[in-house]
């Protein structure tokens, strides 16, 4: 099965600043990668995504970059605001016939005023 | 719209306790999931139905079953609990549609088990 990595597991950062997640995959036969964002007592909402045709996709303070040679894919946030403050789950389906997405194991990120 | 709904919010069994976690959604979706979400190990496919009247194992489906009771509704059920299921547990739908096409998840709020 497919095998997700996610890293940091935890991310402190000021107010303004930018903010990185990385994430790594083993199937190399992926093709989408979507990024979600669960805030406190909610259910994750996806955020961005990206297919494997193109190489970045940007949303606003958002960004998605994807390197299908290296098989990882990360999520920029930048001028970060204490609303970004959540936990972030990549994912990467794992197709066996039928689209299922396997989750990494999330990122709490912190931005202080 | 509601999206997808979860009842109930909240629930404590006792070991070997059975109950039936309930998930709708309004949004037409033929796919539909449940996920298990624990500390540290990120979201957990359990079963999902990949169109009505077809249900399928994931990752974790051990103590679990699952009914698609229509294109609506699909719920989960915990036949005998075990502390090992203490988690919050979440549904989700998409529109799943061609065979090797992607499409968003869209979840609902959860439901916190907790089994003592």
């Amino acid at each position: 099965g497919e095998n997700v990595e996610q890293h940091p597991s935890t991310l402190s950062v000021q107010e303004g600043d930018s903010a990185v997640i990385k994430c790594t995959y083993s199937d190399s036969a992926s093709n989408y990668f979507p990024w979600y964002k669960q805030e406190l007592g909610k259910g994750p909402q996806l955020i961005i995504d990206i297919r494997s045709n193109v190489g970045e996709k940007k949303d606003q303070r958002i960004a998605v970059t994807l390197n299908k040679t290296a098989k990882h894919f990360s999520l920029h946030i930048t001028e970060t605001q204490p609303e970004d403050s959540a936990v972030y789950f990549c994912a990467v389906p794992f197709n066996t016939g039928f689209q299922k997405l396997v989750f990494g194991t999330g990122t709490r990120l912190l931005v202080s005023p | 719209n509601a999206g997808v709904t979860q009842t109930p919010k909240f629930q404590v069994l006792k070991t070997g306790q059975s109950m039936t976690l309930q998930c709708a959604q309004d949004m037409n979706h033929n796919s539909m999931y449940w996920y298990r979400q624990d500390p540290g190990m990120g979201l957990r496919l359990i079963y999902y139905s990949a169109s009505e009247g077809t249900t399928d194992k994931g990752e974790v489906p051990n103590g679990y079953n699952v009914s698609r009771l229509n294109k609506r509704e699909f719920s989960l059920r915990l036949e005998s609990a075990a502390p090992s299921q203490t988690s919050v547990y979440f549904c989700a739908s998409s529109d799943q549609g061609a065979a090797g096409y992607n499409s968003p998840l869209h979840f609902g709020n959860g439901t916190r088990l907790t089994v003592t």
